[in-house]
């Protein structure tokens, strides 16, 4: 079993849905969460950072985490094409940048 | 505007060589690192420094080598000893000696000739 998974899509959505975007992992002690977005061929973009369980909003996103099931979530509201990228979580046990671990990305494409 | 620079944008590497990329960051970040990015696969990390004239493996140093003479740069050198270099390389910084979210510049891809 891989330490953090996401679902690789492609999800496609028509403009406006609300998007899921989600991570499961299997380690207990993460505690600090990240959300990324990655265009084609740029480096990720950190959207969301959070410490421990619960949600938090920024604009039309909303990162949520629920450690007694060992899974995280990432919604776009209003979603618009400019949206379209690959959304790669992160996580960490102890906030220290080489102990992050990466989920493989889930690539969303929002149709006009 | 700050930020992390990295050049080429683009590079092919030849049989035998080696080959260096260039990340350059103007943020006043301590701590640098350099991912490996494939497709399917969560970035993976290569090497990371804290500090300047530091540096410390990471998951897949093997073929791989940095220095870290300056706050602001940390070069990845590519040997031949890497046998699958073809991947998207990125190089993030972070803040306070390693804590906190990274921030990434934006890629160099290379591929064999």
């Amino acid at each position: 079993q891989k330490e953090v998974e996401q679902d690789p899509g492609p999800l496609s959505v028509p403009e406006g849905a609300i998007v899921s975007l989600n991570c499961t992992y299997s380690n207990s002690a993460f505690q600090y969460f990240m959300w990324y977005r990655q265009y084609s061929r740029k480096g990720p973009e950190l959207l969301m950072y959070t410490y421990s369980s619960g949600n938090k909003e920024d604009g039309r996103f909303t990162a949520q985490v629920d450690k007694s099931s060992k899974y995280i979530s990432l919604f776009i509201r209003d979603s618009q094409p400019s949206d379209s990228a690959t959304y790669l979580c992160a996580m960490s046990l102890d906030n220290y940048g080489q102990n992050f671990v990466f989920g493989p990305g889930t690539r969303l494409s929002v149709l006009p | 505007d700050g930020g992390i620079t990295q050049s080429p944008k683009y590079l092919f590497r030849k049989e035998g060589q080696n080959v260096t990329l260039s990340c350059e960051q103007n943020l006043n970040h301590d701590a640098m690192y350099w991912y490996r990015q494939d497709p399917g696969q969560g970035l993976r990390l290569i090497y990371y420094s804290q500090i300047v004239n530091d540096f410390q493996k990471g998951d897949i140093a093997e073929g791989y080598s940095v220095s870290r003479e300056k706050k602001e740069s940390f070069p990845l050198t590519v040997t031949s000893a890497q046998k699958n270099p073809t991947a998207f390389y990125l190089c993030a910084s972070s803040m306070g000696r390693g804590t906190g979210p990274q921030h990434f510049g934006d890629g160099t891809r290379l591929s064999i000739l």
